[in-house]
């Protein structure tokens, strides 16, 4: 079975601290996603990753940044922390290639990131 | 751009119960591909079903069925037989055909069954 591993699920920072989410999955797969949850918003993107060391922006990239130095690997970034990034993120990834109905995405459990 | 729209933000129902999630979704494309996924309180989000749009045939899971209508661009989902275990929060997703796999989710429908 795919796993989805993020580094907390929970974490509590200060205003203007540098925040860093990790998430690895063990699949081997190439396109990762970064999600942020909010209740009446659903899940709304905001960068993904088709490999190593590419990025694209989501709908919502303003204060934050990505990292992917290994195809395993994709860290959300957080330069300077505000109280409107309080919220639940979630990353996810899924097989490569052309889009097919078995190109689902694998979700991680979610960290809910808690900013004073 | 692609938008999917779950009208309903709460819904409950009985256990044992039928119970059908609506979810309606605006594209130009032709080939996507359409999900739906249950997240439970506190747990990993993950698939409950999934949806060719080029199959007119309905998909099932078990309990789990979908109302797939393409013209009206609807997916609605029905649950039959409610367990306590499927009180959870359900988010339709969209999948254009192509490269890149990228999903656009509803809101959400925050299912209860009540005992």
């Amino acid at each position: 079975d795919v796993k989805v591993t993020q580094s907390s699920r929970y974490l509590v920072k200060r205003t203007g601290e540098k925040v860093f989410l990790e998430c690895v999955q063990d699949m081997d797969h190439e396109n990762m996603f970064w999600y942020r949850q909010d209740p009446g918003l659903g899940l709304r993107l905001i960068y993904f990753s088709y490999d190593v060391k590419m990025k694209e922006k989501g709908d919502i990239p303003e204060g934050y940044s990505v990292s992917r130095e290994k195809k395993e690997r994709f860290s959300l970034i957080l330069e300077s922390a505000s109280t409107n990034q309080t919220s639940m993120y979630l990353c996810a990834s899924t097989q490569g290639g052309t889009s097919g109905v078995h190109n689902e995405q694998f979700f991680g459990p979610g960290t809910r990131l808690t900013v004073l | 751009a692609q938008t999917v729209t779950q009208s309903q933000p709460e819904m409950s129902v009985q256990e044992a119960e039928t119970v059908t999630l609506s979810c309606t979704y605006d594209t130009s494309e032709s080939n996507y591909y359409l999900f739906w996924y249950k997240q439970p309180p506190s747990r990993q989000m993950i698939l409950v079903i999934r949806q060719e749009a080029y199959k007119q045939q309905n998909a099932t899971e078990n309990r789990f069925s979908v109302n797939f209508q393409k013209a009206a661009k609807s997916f609605s989902l029905k649950i039959s037989d409610s367990q306590l275990g499927d009180t959870a929060m359900y988010f339709c997703a969209f999948m254009k055909g192509g490269p890149g796999n990228q999903f656009y989710f509803g809101t959400g429908t925050s299912l209860t069954v009540i005992p």
